[in-house]
């Protein structure tokens, strides 16, 4: 089963307008933390956000804010005032805190075009 | 401060060859992490390693990957008998212990095997 599903191919937005990056992940782990990562033409992973499972308020990092929905499963983020800037592929995902392993489970990851 | 290296930044070896990729993690960090990044996906999860022992090495596709970190610091990732399925990216991430646990990518080595 896919832990992390990312739906949306690709997405256009307008210079200064808000956008919305929708995740949905599936685990039984009760303790576990959800990422949000830019990489853009030039390839590096970069790190936006962070959520756990047990934070009782949804995340927030400047112009970039996670939208927390637990009983739903889904981890969106949201970024504010877009920029061009923001122009790159974003993935979302999800590390389980249970039996001791660190990896991160990545989903398909989804494109994200800024217009002027 | 110095984020994570990857050399080299492109190889490009013939099938049944072997290659070895390295990762300079961030000073510190003591959680080591390679992942494979194929075209149009995200990252596969490939070995971490907790110090000097890896720790899941669980993503490893077959036997002819394997990697070492002997000091706990530099690793290197190493693929005997090439073939054409594991051109890819892959991508070293360092992270320290605690939360909130967020790696740190490198740029990546692209990997080509002909």
């Amino acid at each position: 089963a896919q832990k992390i599903t990312q739906t949306q191919p690709g997405m256009f937005v307008q210079e200064k307008e808000a956008v919305t990056l929708d995740c949905t992940y599936d685990t039984s782990d009760p303790s576990y933390g959800l990422f949000w990562y830019k990489q853009p033409s030039s390839g590096e992973m970069i790190f936006l956000i962070y959520q756990g499972s047990y934070d009782q308020q949804n995340a927030t990092e400047g112009r970039y804010s996670l939208n927390f929905q637990k009983a739903r499963k889904s981890a969106n983020l949201v970024i504010s005032a877009s920029q061009l800037g923001d122009s790159a592929m974003y993935f979302c995902a999800m590390r389980e805190e249970q039996g001791g392993s660190e990896k991160l489970v990545f989903g398909k990851g989804m494109k994200l075009t800024v217009n002027p | 401060g110095a984020g994570v290296s990857q050399t080299p930044s492109n190889k490009v070896t013939e099938k049944g060859k072997y290659v070895e990729l390295r990762c300079d993690p961030i000073s510190g960090h003591t959680a080591l992490y390679w992942y494979r990044q194929s075209l149009g996906q995200g990252p596969e999860f490939l070995i971490y390693f907790q110090g000097t022992g890896a720790a899941d090495d669980s993503g490893l596709p077959n036997d002819r990957f394997f990697a070492v970190r002997p000091e706990g610091s530099v690793s290197t990732l190493k693929i005997q008998r090439t073939e054409r399925g594991d051109s890819a990216v892959y991508l070293c991430a360092s992270s320290s212990t605690g939360a909130p646990y967020e790696q740190y990518f490198g740029p990546g080595t692209r990997l080509t095997v002909t």
